[in-house]
């Protein structure tokens, strides 16, 4: 069974840190690009990273970049979040999710169950 | 950016009849299109890819059409479990952005 678990959420300050991590099973992680995805209330569903399957190539919306970075450990199919510099505005649910096949340009089609990361003094 | 504007917000409909969700990019995604069903408590999941490709266990009755900028996702007869909420995505270019969502909700 391919699976995503999503682990590392909880309340920091702003301005403080925290790093997120996606364990992956039941597929080759190696071989697929993998994004985070978070949801908010307000704000819908926001795509906030991207890697390669190799790992070398990362993208950012304009929200994030800067703060956060996306990094992976293929021998211990992880996916990893840095988050840095907090604001309020990142309180959300996080979702680790897989690309469909192994070419990058296309739908997320398995998701964790998401962490959820609170911003707030 | 591309802005994914879906319609109607809210959409009422009784079991058994056809649904009719709507997508409309600010600019041409081409057919790198997809469509998500969310329920209370749960992630997304995959339910259309390519504008019109069903994911690995989707229902016949779940359909999607259109490219470029129009894109539509018909529920040819709900069931009770097809009230949710339904997001389209783009994965055309960086960055992937997310329709608003529409609520599918019993009449």
């Amino acid at each position: 069974e391919v699976q995503l678990v999503e682990s590392g959420g909880g309340l920091v300050q702003p301005g403080g840190s925290l790093r997120l991590s996606c364990a992956a099973s039941g597929f080759t992680f190696s071989s697929y690009a993998m994004s985070w995805v978070r949801q908010t209330p307000g704000k819908g569903l926001e795509w906030v990273s991207v890697i390669s399957a190799s790992g070398d190539i990362t993208y950012y919306p304009d929200s994030v970049r800067g703060r956060f970075t996306i990094s992976r450990d293929s021998s211990r199919n992880t996916l990893y979040l840095q988050m840095n510099s907090l604001r309020a505005e990142d309180t959300a649910i996080y979702y680790c999710v897989k690309t469909l096949t192994t070419y990058w340009n296309d739908a997320f089609d398995v998701w964790g169950q998401g962490t959820m990361v609170t911003v707030s003094s | 950016e591309i802005v994914m504007t879906q319609s109607p917000a809210t959409l009422s409909v009784s079991p058994g009849e056809r649904a009719t969700l709507s997508c409309r990019a600010s600019q041409s995604v081409s057919n790198n299109l997809a469509w998500y069903q969310q329920k209370p408590g749960q992630a997304p999941r995959l339910l259309i890819s390519g504008a019109s490709t069903r994911a690995t266990g989707i229902p016949a009755r779940f359909s999607g059409s259109g490219s470029g900028t129009e894109f539509t996702l018909t529920i040819s007869s709900l069931q009770s479990e097809d009230f949710a909420v339904y997001y389209c995505q783009h994965y055309n270019n960086w960055p992937r952005t997310f329709g608003q969502g529409t609520k599918v909700e019993i009449k």
